[in-house]
Formats: structure tokens, sequence, C-alpha cells
């Protein structure tokens, strides 16, 4: 069974940082691409930021302007989110998820519980 | 950035009542197109991928639809566990953006 577990979450004051970690099991973790998604109280869901298999390619949302970085340790089976200058705008759940590709269509197939981060 | 919008932002419906949920793309995606449920407290969930895949385990009253820049979630039989918040998702280029989200509520 394919299980992601995120933590590291808190309260954190503006302009801190913290690191979010996604425990991966039950699936090869390195062949799969993983991603990071937040969802502020009340709201829809934003996509952050993705990593291939092999950290060869990184991608982010433009709005986080430098600010996060992901990464992931293959060892270890865990994805990370760096995340500096905190602002109250990041207060939200944050998701870790697999990236599934099937048919070259990818999609979220699997995500953890979610971990709060609030900013204040 | 591709913007995706979703219609109704909610709606009202009643357990065995069929419902549709439209997104539209700013641009072409092709088929790069996922539907999500999620429920309150809870991680969302692959409902449908490449536009009209079920994805395993998902029962086959919900079904999709669509290409290029319209696309379709269609839930018949509307069961009790399926009031919740359902959210498209283009998967086309980056950022993978997501639809605002569409709210079934109990009529």
């Amino acid at each position: 069974e394919v299980q992601l577990v995120e933590s590291g979450g808190g309260l954190v004051k503006p302009g801190g940082s913290l690191r979010l970690s996604c425990a991966a099991s039950g699936f090869t973790f390195n062949r799969y691409s993983m991603n990071w998604v937040r969802q502020a109280p009340g709201k829809g869901l934003e996509w952050l930021s993705s990593i291939s298999s092999s950290s060869n390619y990184i991608y982010y949302a433009d709005s986080l302007k430098g600010r996060f970085t992901i990464s992931r340790d293959n060892s270890k089976t865990s994805l990370y989110l760096q995340m500096n200058s905190l602002r109250a705008e990041d207060t939200a759940v944050y998701y870790c998820a697999r990236d599934l590709e099937m048919a070259a269509i990818r999609s979220f197939d699997s995500w953890g519980q979610g971990t709060l981060v609030t900013v204040s | 950035d591709i913007q995706m919008t979703q219609s109704p932002s909610s709606l009202s419906a009643s357990v065995g009542d069929k419902v549709t949920i439209t997104c539209r793309a700013s641009q072409s995606i092709n088929n790069y197109l996922n539907w999500y449920q999620q429920k309150p407290g809870k991680a969302p969930k692959l409902l449908i991928y490449a536009a009209s895949s079920l994805q395993s385990g998902v029962p086959s009253r919900f079904s999709g639809s669509g290409s290029g820049t319209d696309f379709t979630l269609a839930i018949i039989n509307l069961q009790p566990e399926d009031f919740a918040t359902y959210y498209c998702q283009q998967t086309y280029s980056i950022p993978r953006t997501f639809g605002q989200g569409t709210k079934v509520e109990v009529k």
C-alpha cells in the first residue's frame, strides 16, 4: 500500500523558516516524480513544486519567488520542502503527492494526509 | 500560465441525481486533464485521469469527457458519499494548475 506521511508543519513567525518532510513507503520511490501542493484555509488547491525521480528536473510555481526549495533523498525514500521567508499568506495545509504517468499523462495518484503550516 | 475555470462553483443535488461539472482551460491542453474529489479535512483523491480514464477503484458512476479546452465530470446516481468538492487539474504544462473547485452539496 502506498503511504505518504508529511511532517514538519507548525507555527512559525513571519520571516521564519520551516522544513517539511514526506516519508514514502509501499512503492519504489526512486522511480516516481513527486510534488508539493498546498491548500490555504477554506481555499482551493495550489500546486507548488515538482521534482523528477533523480532530481534532474525541478519546477516551481512562480508565486514562490525563490523562497521554497524542493529536494529528495531516494536512499531515505523522503521528499522535502524547505520554506524560507515565510509570510502570512503561506499559511496552509501542505500535501505531498506522487506523480503518476499513464499514457504520457501525469496525474497525482497518491497524496499524504497533509501538514499544517501557520505563519503568525 | 494555463488558467482552469470550473463551473458552477457550487451546486445542490439530491441522492440519485445526475450531476455535471465543467472545466474550461484557457488554451488547449489536449486530454491532459485530471479530476479529484476532496472531502472536508481529507486529502484529494484522484478520480479521473487523461480526461476520461477512471482511476482504479473509483465507482463507474463517475465519468469524464472532453478534449482541447472543454471538459466535463459527470456523476450519475449521486450517492451520499459523493457530496464533496471536485477539482480539475491540467498537467499539460508547468505550472500544473487546478480549477477553483466545485462544491456538491445536499439539496
